[in-house]
C-alpha cells in the first residue's frame, strides 16, 4: 500500500524552540509539498519541491525552511517557532508529468505552539 | 484572482438524499485537471474523483459524480444517497497542464448529514 508518512499526528511544542516535520513517501514521486491548513483559509502553500535538493517557496515561507536531501523524505523546519504557527500541516506527494496525476497526502500533523 | 472558488463553507443534507458541492475554476491553459478531496475529521485527504478538461463524459465513481461545465467553468461535485459517513470537508482542487506541478485548492465546504 503506497503511503506518504507524517512522523507525527500531534506536536505541542513551546514557543522558539525549533521544530521538524518529517514527511516520507514510498512512491518514487518527484515533487513533495508543505501545506498548512486553517478554518476559513483552506491550504496553503508552504514550500515545494521537484527534485533531491531542489526547493521553491510557496505563498506563506516566513517563519520556515525546508530540506530534501533524498528523493522520499522532505522535511519542514519552523526555525523557532511562535504561537501564530499553530495550525495543521499537510505533506503531500505527487508525479511530474501530467496534469491527470494527483496529490497522495499524508495523514496530518496538528503542531500546537505554546 | 482565485483559481478555485468554493462559494459554500457549509452545507447540510437529509441522509439518503442528494448534494451539490460548488466549485469554479479559472485557467487559460487548455489542459488541465480537477479534482476533490474528503477530509474528515481525522484530517486525512482522501481522493475521490477526477475530471480531465478534455475528458467528454462527466466523471463518475460510485456515488459520486462531477458535474463538469467547461464553459462555464464549473465542476460541481454530486453525492447521491448521501451517508453519515459523508460528514467532512470537502476541497476542489485543479493541476494545470502547463504550469506543471502545483495544485490549487478551495477553501472547502463543510458537509454535514443529518439522520
Amino acid at each position: 500500500d503506497v503511503k506518504v508518512t507524517q512522523s507525527s499526528r500531534y506536536l505541542v511544542k513551546r514557543t522558539g524552540e525549533k521544530v521538524f516535520l518529517e514527511c516520507v513517501q514510498d512512491m518514487d514521486h518527484e515533487n513533495m509539498f508543505w501545506y498548512r491548513q486553517d478554518p476559513g483559509l483552506g491550504l496553503r502553500l508552504i514550500y515545494f519541491s521537484y527534485d533531491v535538493k531542489m526547493k521553491e517557496k510557496g505563498d506563506i515561507p516566513e517563519g520556515y525552511s525546508v530540506s530534501r536531501e533524498k528523493k522520499e523524505r522532505f522535511s519542514l523546519i519552523l526555525e523557532s517557532a511562535s504561537t501564530n504557527q499553530t495550525s495543521m500541516y499537510l505533506c503531500a506527494s505527487s508525479l511530474s508529468g501530467r496534469e491527470s496525476y494527483g496529490y497522495t497526502f499524508g495523514s496530518g500533523t496538528r503542531l500546537t505552539v505554546v | 484572482a482565485q483559481k478555485i472558488t468554493q462559494t459554500q463553507p457549509g452545507m447540510f443534507v437529509q441522509e439518503k438524499e442528494a448534494v451539490t458541492l460548488d466549485c469554479t475554476y479559472d485557467t487559460s491553459d487548455p489542459s488541465y485537471g480537477l479534482f476533490w478531496y474528503k477530509q474528515p475529521s481525522s484530517g486525512e485527504m482522501i481522493f475521490l474523483i477526477y475530471q480531465g478538461s478534455y475528458d467528454q463524459q462527466n466523471a463518475t465513481e460510485g456515488r459520486y459524480s462531477l458535474n463538469f461545465q467547461k464553459a462555464r467553468k464549473s465542476a460541481n461535485l454530486v453525492i447521491s444517497a448521501s451517508q453519515l459517513g459523508d460528514s467532512a470537508m470537502y476541497f476542489c482542487a485543479m493541476r494545470e497542464g502547463s504550469t506543471g506541478n502545483q495544485f490549487y485548492f478551495g477553501t472547502g465546504t463543510s458537509l454535514t448529514v443529518i439522520p
